[in-house]
């Protein structure tokens, strides 16, 4: 089965950098993707790692290690508005498709 | 463009009623698939549809079911609704890879 594990919870100050940790355990990995979700919204789309490295987009980078099952999400500059939960999600293909499993996200609090 | 389109967005229900969710994908994305979003277990995944078929499953019971149209578009029923159910029910399109998600349909069964 699959098995994702990120922090409940995480504090960080305005203007900081925060770095938010995903390890997984999967068969048929396919690709694995950060979301970020405000209270009463939908995720939206930060990022996609199928490669071992380093993605960067902005203020926001991502990391894969499929050797070791582990991605980060780096946030730089950090602003009141990233408070929201960051979701770490493995695509998998199995079954005859693809489907996203899902940590149980991040809630990253970011203060003055 | 437009985005995923579900409606609707709120929907109150009674145990043991049944419910039919609809979601627009993007337009020329042919998968669709359904996630379910609880306090307790996040996000998970209830099925995928690509051209009309069902090419993956979740572990839900058969109350869940779903369908997509030759136009991609899907629903999704929940038949003998318990309390359970209630929850945020999101459906993401898909084209080469990526997903987009719609705003959901928040589900409410009393």
């Amino acid at each position: 089965g699959q098995n994702i594990d990120q922090p409940t919870e995480m504090t960080a100050t305005e203007g900081a950098i925060v770095q938010i940790n995903c390890t997984y355990q999967t068969s048929g990995f396919n690709g694995l993707f950060w979301y970020q979700q405000h209270a009463g919204e939908a995720p939206t789309f930060l990022s996609y790692n199928v490669l071992d490295g380093l993605e960067e987009k902005g203020r926001f980078s991502s990391f894969l290690s499929r050797s070791k099952g582990y991605s980060y999400l780096l946030l730089k500059e950090l602003q009141m508005k990233d408070s929201a939960s960051y979701l770490c999600a493995v695509r998998d293909f199995t079954g005859g498709g693809n489907k996203l499993t899902f940590g149980t996200g991040t809630q990253l609090k970011v203060e003055l | 463009k437009a985005g995923v389109t579900q409606t609707p967005r709120y929907l109150i229900k009674t145990r043991g009623q049944q419910v039919t969710l609809s979601c627009s994908p993007i337009s020329g994305h042919r998968s669709v698939s359904w996630y379910q979003q609880t306090p307790g277990q996040g996000l998970q995944f209830l099925f995928e549809y690509f051209s009309e078929t069902q090419r993956n499953k979740g572990n839900f019971p058969g109350r869940f079911s779903g369908r997509q149209f030759s136009n991609s578009r899907s629903e999704m029923n929940v038949s003998t609704l318990e309390l359970g159910d209630s929850a945020l029910y999101l459906c993401a399109s898909s084209l080469d890879g990526g997903y987009t998600f719609g705003s959901g349909t928040r589900l409410t069964v009393v």
